[in-house]
């Protein structure tokens, strides 16, 4: 069974641009949730999507979106790119039907900004 | 909302002796425990977790305990290797909701 994967690996993007972020769960998963990762804060939820619908949103501004589509995969964009948004952003993906399970994460995706 | 505090944010331990890393939550609707290894460049795994229904879970070298009382949980490392050194997270979730709320992590060495 393939893993989670996560396009591009590496990003580096200027203040005030735009970037997307894909997310390929485990085939069968209908969930995925998003986490930022940074040094100094840890790992921090940003939403989870499941069966297209956000069904979780964490404390993050409103630069920060997402969507599901119909085979699961997910996006995520971040708007007028800040320095601080500079981290490491991981997605996971489970099968979301009740119940705790396994979250997998994916390899995520390293933005810089500049 | 949710908040897990872990210790200690950084332990050095002899190779085969034992290591222990602590949480705290604040929610007492929080019935879900995972642990997650995150070796350097690598994304996390879970290692063990535990539901509140359950006092202690073993595998292998590694356990992990609850109580839900005082709110807190640990995870054991027994016998250590070096392949156990990596940066380990706590997390906490409701019943039913995906959303992980993870401690801010302990970088774990162990010492040949």
């Amino acid at each position: 069974k393939a893993g989670v994967t996560q396009t591009p690996r590496y990003l580096i993007k200027t203040r005030g641009q735009q970037v997307t972020l894909s997310c390929s769960p485990i085939s069968g998963h209908r969930s995925v949730s998003w986490y930022q990762q940074t040094p100094g804060q840890g790992l921090q939820f940003l939403f989870e999507y499941f069966s297209e619908t956000q069904r979780n949103k964490g404390n993050f501004p409103g630069r920060f979106s997402g969507r599901q589509f119909s085979n699961s995969r997910s996006e995520m964009n971040v708007s007028t790119l800040e320095l601080g948004d500079s981290a490491l952003y991981l997605c996971a993906s489970s099968p979301g039907q009740g119940g705790n399970t396994e979250a997998f994460f994916g390899q995520g995706t390293r933005l810089t900004v500049v | 909302g949710e908040n897990v505090e872990q210790h200690p944010s950084t332990l050095s331990v002899q190779e085969g002796d034992s290591a222990v890393i602590k949480c705290t939550y604040s929610d007492s609707a929080s019935n879900y425990f995972p642990w997650y290894k995150q070796e350097l460049g690598k994304r996390p795994q879970l290692i063990i977790d535990i539901r509140s229904n359950v006092g202690e879970k073993k595998d292998q070298r590694i356990a992990v305990t609850l109580n839900k009382t005082a709110k807190h949980f640990s995870l054991h490392i027994t016998e250590t290797q070096p392949e156990d050194s990596a940066v380990y997270f706590c997390a906490a979730s409701i019943f039913g909701n995906e959303k992980l709320t993870f401690g801010t992590g302990t970088r774990l060495t162990i010492i040949p």
